[in-house]
């Protein structure tokens, strides 16, 4: 199985902050892989699919990154609604397993 | 509008069932694949089930294997889970999620449905 590994699991940041999640695959899954965000009590949402597309609807502060083995997610300014949990999936093979995730808190 | 409602959640004792239903709504369900995904207290997420559009290919993680059935009724715009033998380790949140295809990942999710499992 391919094992998705995301740093930091937790950062503390404020408003205004560029912030960088990092997600590496334990093998190359070319850029078969999805971000998703969540928050206390909902459902994950759908981010950025195939490494850099941006979901309909979701804001452009949003980027993707990456392929091969390292991918990054960056929200250029973040904002109160961004203080979340966010997740790495790859799609390359089964099972498509998550990254443990990211819990971005404000500082 | 894309809608996904679980349902069938609930608390059942150790080696007991439990049937999770999915009702789709605002889209061609019979166009899609679908999948469950759960979430257990306080963890991330885990992926459980994939279902081909007219069901004839079924993917299963390796933990529930053997326990866990995936179906759809296309008719009736509906999912299903069915779980045998469940153990504790299988208390979580269950989602539906709609695939958006191969390779692709999922664009939209339930609300969730809770399962406990506890004597």
């Amino acid at each position: 199985d391919i094992q998705l590994t995301q740093s930091p699991s937790f950062l503390s940041a404020s408003v205004g902050d560029r912030v960088t999640i990092a997600c590496r695959a334990s093998q190359d899954i070319d850029s078969y892989l999805a971000w998703y965000q969540q928050k206390p009590g909902k459902a994950p949402k759908l981010l950025i699919y195939t490494a850099s597309t941006l979901q309909s609807g979701v804001p452009s502060r949003f980027s993707g990154s990456g392929s091969g083995t390292e991918f990054t997610l960056t929200i250029s300014s973040l904002q109160p609604e961004d203080f979340a949990t966010y997740y790495c999936q790859q799609l390359h093979s089964y099972p498509p397993g998550f990254g443990g995730g990211t819990k971005v808190e404000i500082k | 509008e894309v809608q996904l409602v679980e349902s069938g959640g609930g608390l059942v004792q150790p080696g007991g069932s439990l049937r999770l239903s999915c009702a789709a709504s605002g889209f061609t369900f019979s166009s899609y694949w679908m999948s469950w995904v759960r979430q257990a207290p306080g963890k991330g997420l885990e992926w459980v089930a994939n279902i081909k559009e007219d069901g004839r290919e079924k993917y299963y993680v390796d933990s529930v294997k053997g326990r866990f059935t995936v179906s759809r009724d296309n008719a009736k715009n509906s999912l299903y889970l069915q779980m045998d033998s469940l153990r504790a380790e299988d208390t979580a949140v269950y989602y539906c999620a709609r695939k958006v295809g191969l390779g692709l990942p999922f664009d939209y999710w339930g609300q969730g449905s809770l399962v406990t499992v506890s004597s």
